[in-house]
């Protein structure tokens, strides 16, 4: 099966730095490569996406590029604030097959912006 | 349109028993899958329902089930608790059928906590 695998694990940046977090994923056929923030006593929130068509994708202060040849994808955030603080996962499925629906998930990355 | 919901958000239970744990989705999602989340393992893939049937399945042991009903709300049950089983359960919809329909969208979760 597919495997993720998410660096750093904890990140500390000074508010208005930028931070980056990168994953890495095992299986070609992963086409959708989405990113989830999770704050405390929270599900998983879907941020961004991209998929294996695109190499990058910009929302606002929030940006994913997809390296589909070296199967490594990576969230840029810029400008960080305090509210960016949270848990961050990145994701890999495909879009077709038997594991249409799963996704599999990094370990996550504890993102902390201080004032 | 309202999110995705879970109930009941927290629970505790003894070893032994069993529990069930309930999900409504996004208003016209017809996919719906299943995670446990606990620190050690991260976040990992249980099942998946779409109209009604299981259409993938986790590396998880039988006392853990579900089903999902015709108007596409699930269920999960787990049976003879373990300590192990503690964690939070999330649940998230997918626009399957729809232009993209690849987005999951996650509730807030189930706490267990098995004692």
């Amino acid at each position: 099966g597919e495997n993720v695998e998410q660096h750093p694990s904890t990140l500390s940046v000074q508010e208005g730095d930028s931070a980056v977090i990168k994953c890495t994923y095992s299986d070609s056929a992963s086409n959708y490569f989405p990113w989830y923030k999770q704050e405390l006593g929270k599900g998983p929130q879907l941020i961004i996406d991209i998929r294996s068509n695109v190499g990058e994708k910009k929302d606002q202060r929030i940006a994913v590029t997809l390296n589909k040849t070296a199967k490594h994808f990576s969230l840029h955030i810029t400008e960080t604030q305090p509210e960016d603080s949270a848990v961050y996962f990145c994701a890999a499925k495909r879009d077709r097959g038997s594991t249409l629906g799963r996704l599999y998930f990094g370990r996550g990355t504890q993102l902390t912006v201080w004032p | 349109k309202a999110g995705v919901t879970q109930t009941p958000r927290y629970l505790i239970k003894t070893r032994g028993q069993q529990v069930t744990l309930s999900c409504s989705p996004i208003s016209g999602h017809r996919s719906v899958s299943w995670y446990q989340q606990t620190p050690g393992q991260g976040l990992q893939f249980l099942f998946e329902y779409f109209s009604e049937t299981q259409r993938n399945k986790g590396n998880f042991p039988g006392r853990f089930s579900g089903r999902q009903f015709s108007n596409s709300r699930s269920e999960m049950n787990v049976s003879t608790l373990e300590l192990g089983d503690s964690a939070l359960y999330l649940c998230a919809s997918r626009p399957e059928g729809l232009a993209g329909g690849h987005e999951q969208y996650f509730g807030p979760g189930t706490r267990l906590t098995v004692t």
